[in-house]
């Protein structure tokens, strides 16, 4: 998708409330998919991934789900804490096998205490 | 340590100077990555090593760009002539053998924050 440039897409919810967070993917060869936390001055942090053959898939305190008929992703985030709060990146395979991945613009949580 | 680690942590230059960004990988760690990410970004591919050997470096945005990684483990992103545009934060990912294993989730260093005034 387009870059939003510095002006990331926020998301603010209430401590304790459950989050969810949207990603719609552009490549529909894309059969690998990964959900990843960036805190600032940090690199991403894996959260979650899931494969082409399931359409949702549970962590702990986390989901995602996959909609491969209108390309997206959502990741579900159960008693969203304060320590959740940082950039969700979702990135996809593009059907590649060899681990390069093709990642999205980012959606910026905010939890409030 | 553990995890992947890079230096410098932070690399200010002048435009025009050359530079060269470290990456250690995860011990026994096969496939190694370079990524590029721009303030506000995500993450944008742009070379991939298996081993020693660079299979794919199709998101270097230029010649002026160049890594290596001769013995198969510590890595080098090097930047001639740097311009100001180069100026992002520059990640290194390291996995498994991606090409024996398929699809994995890679492991991130903290990056390098790459200012060219």
């Amino acid at each position: 998708g387009e870059s939003v440039g510095l002006h990331l897409p926020t998301l603010s919810v209430q401590e304790g409330d459950n989050s969810i967070i949207n990603c719609a993917y552009s490549n529909s060869a894309s059969d690998y998919f990964i959900w990843y936390k960036q805190e600032s001055g940090k690199g991403p942090q894996f959260i979650i991934d899931i494969r082409s053959n399931m359409d949702k898939r549970q962590g702990q305190r986390v989901t995602v789900l996959l909609n491969k008929t209108v390309k997206h992703l959502s990741l579900q985030i159960a008693a969203t804490q304060p320590g959740d709060s940082a950039v969700y990146f979702c990135a996809e395979n593009g059907g590649d096998n060899f681990n390069k991945f093709y990642f999205g613009s980012g959606t910026k949580l905010n939890v409030k205490p | 340590g553990a995890g992947v680690s890079q230096s410098p942590r932070y690399k200010v230059a002048k435009r025009g100077q050359d530079v060269a960004l470290r990456c250690d990988p995860i011990s026994g760690h096969v496939s190694l990555f370079w990524y590029q990410q721009a303030l506000g970004q995500g993450p944008e591919f742009l070379t991939y090593f298996q081993n020693e050997a660079q299979l794919d470096k199709s998101g270097l945005p230029s010649d002026r760009f160049f890594a290596e990684r001769p013995e198969g483990s510590v890595s080098t992103l090097k930047i001639q002539r740097t311009q100001q545009e180069d100026s992002a934060v520059y990640l290194c990912a390291s996995s498994p053998d991606a090409a024996l294993i398929g699809n994995q989730p890679q492991h991130f260093g903290d990056g390098t924050r790459l200012s060219i005034l």
